[in-house]
């Protein structure tokens, strides 16, 4: 079945980017979503890009797409305090699979003063 | 614009309690999906509305879940004998196309 990874935890200082890694298995994704949760809450839409693309810019979020080694970023650019929150990766799978979404672990997101 | 709302947002029940949740989605958005999430874990899919005809079910979802969407606006996600192992965040998403957009979930402790 499919699959996504990511990494637990990454910790930056203020001011610095982070870079947030994701890779999935499933390569007939058409959408591939970031979502952030903050501590009790629900997800938030950040951003996603098509299959089709192989970057996405944001303000802020620049979303990477490597289809080839099934592989997608998201950087933050000048990090701040509010941005600490979990990171979740998701795939969405096709009508056939009623456009559910396939979620990594989340990555924890520390933002250091 | 009102986003997709959940209610309750936290419930604490005894062990083979039945409970309720209930869901209003984003009010032009067709597709309704309800999603759990356990500690340190992504949410996982349970269940998927279009309009009022439910399409797929997960697995996850046993004889103990019933879900329903009886006008195609609101949702209900039904928890027969609740299970220690039923504590988790139940998460409600809408869409109209395919951008999904969550709730705030409501957090189930069953002790």
């Amino acid at each position: 079945g499919e699959d996504v990874e990511q990494s637990l935890f990454l910790s930056v200082r203020e001011g610095d980017s982070s870079v947030i890694n994701c890779t999935y298995t499933d390569s007939s994704s058409t959408y591939l979503y970031w979502y952030k949760q903050e501590p009790g809450a629900g997800l938030q839409l950040l951003t996603y890009i098509f299959s089709n693309m192989d970057m996405k810019q944001d303000q802020r979020l620049t979303v990477l797409l490597n289809k080839k080694d099934k592989h997608l970023s998201l950087r933050i650019a000048d990090t701040q305090t509010g941005d600490s929150a979990i990171y979740f990766c998701a795939l969405q799978l096709g009508l056939d699979s009623s456009y559910k979404l396939i979620f990594g672990s989340g990555t924890r997101l520390l933002v250091r003063p | 614009d009102t986003g997709v709302s959940q209610n309750p947002r936290h419930k604490i029940t005894k062990r083979g309690q039945n409970v309720t949740f209930r869901c209003d989605p984003i009010s032009e958005h067709n597709r309704l999906y309800w999603y759990r999430q356990t500690l340190g874990q992504g949410p996982e899919f349970l269940t998927y509305f279009q309009n009022e005809a439910q399409l797929e079910k997960s697995r996850l979802l046993s004889d103990r879940f019933s879900a329903e969407r009886p006008k195609g606006s609101f949702s209900t996600l039904e928890i027969q004998r609740t299970e220690q192992g039923d504590s988790a965040m139940y998460l409600c998403a809408s869409s109209q196309e395919q951008t999904q957009y969550f709730g705030p979930g409501t957090r189930l402790l069953v002790l």
